[in-house]
């Protein structure tokens, strides 16, 4: 098993340019998650999707943040435009939720190594 | 509201003392407690999961309803121990996602 696979490791830009950050989560996993993470804020969640439905995303800080699930295998987050303080440590997740009539399984989640943002 | 604290963000011990780096949360249902260990720019990695009651390289925690705890504690700390920590709630009833903790960073000096 490969684990959660993100794409770029890093990404250096300028800012007002688009940013696409990519993830793969493990093959299985119903759930997906973005979080970014900063020396001032720590670990944020911006959004997760179950079943590739986004279920929560209240975490994303403004409307130049998008996230897309269009399949089980593959999520983006975008950033249109970006500025420098979008800069961070973004990291995706993905995990099993299983439904048992009125109880929920929740297995743990794995990371994946993050994508490095630099907005210049 | 949920919430979980962590009120150290720094633990600065020398190798062979005990280790505690301290997580309180808030709750109103049944908590699920879970740490994750982050090495130097690498990935976050679950330690524990309190439901499981295990050890993993040394580390042991324990939740304390009445305290509203989950304190991670190692007896005996080693350099390769030095990261940051995570605590980490699970909120159930549909919503399944973490409430992290802002995290501790714990550095074992030789």
């Amino acid at each position: 098993d490969a684990g959660v696979i993100q794409s770029p490791r890093h990404e250096v830009t300028e800012m007002g340019q688009e940013v696409t950050l990519r993830c793969k989560p493990i093959s299985g996993h119903n759930s997906l998650f973005w979080y970014r993470q900063t020396m001032m804020r720590g670990l944020e969640l911006l959004i997760y999707f179950n079943n590739n439905v986004p279920i929560d995303d209240s975490g994303m800080p403004e409307d130049r943040f998008s996230a897309k699930m269009p399949n089980a295998s593959f999520s983006t987050l975008k950033i249109q435009p970006s500025e420098p303080r979008d800069s961070a440590v973004y990291f995706c997740a993905s995990s099993i939720l299983r439904s048992q009539g009125w109880k929920e399984s929740n297995q743990p989640q794995h990371f994946g190594d993050g994508t490095r943002l630099s907005i210049l | 509201a949920q919430r979980v604290t962590q009120p150290e963000k720094l633990l600065s011990v020398f190798k062979g003392a005990p280790v505690e780096l301290k997580c309180n949360y808030s709750y109103s249902g049944s908590p699920e407690l879970f740490w994750y260990v982050q090495y130097s720019r690498q990935r976050l990695q679950l330690l524990l999961r309190h439901i499981s009651r295990e050890s993993i390289k040394g580390f042991t925690a324990d939740l304390n309803k009445g305290e509203t705890s989950f304190h991670l504690k190692k007896p005996f700390a080693q350099e390769e121990d030095s990261a940051m920590y995570y605590c980490a709630l699970f909120l159930s009833g549909g919503y399944n996602k973490l409430i992290f903790g802002a995290g501790t960073r714990l550095a074992v000096h030789p």
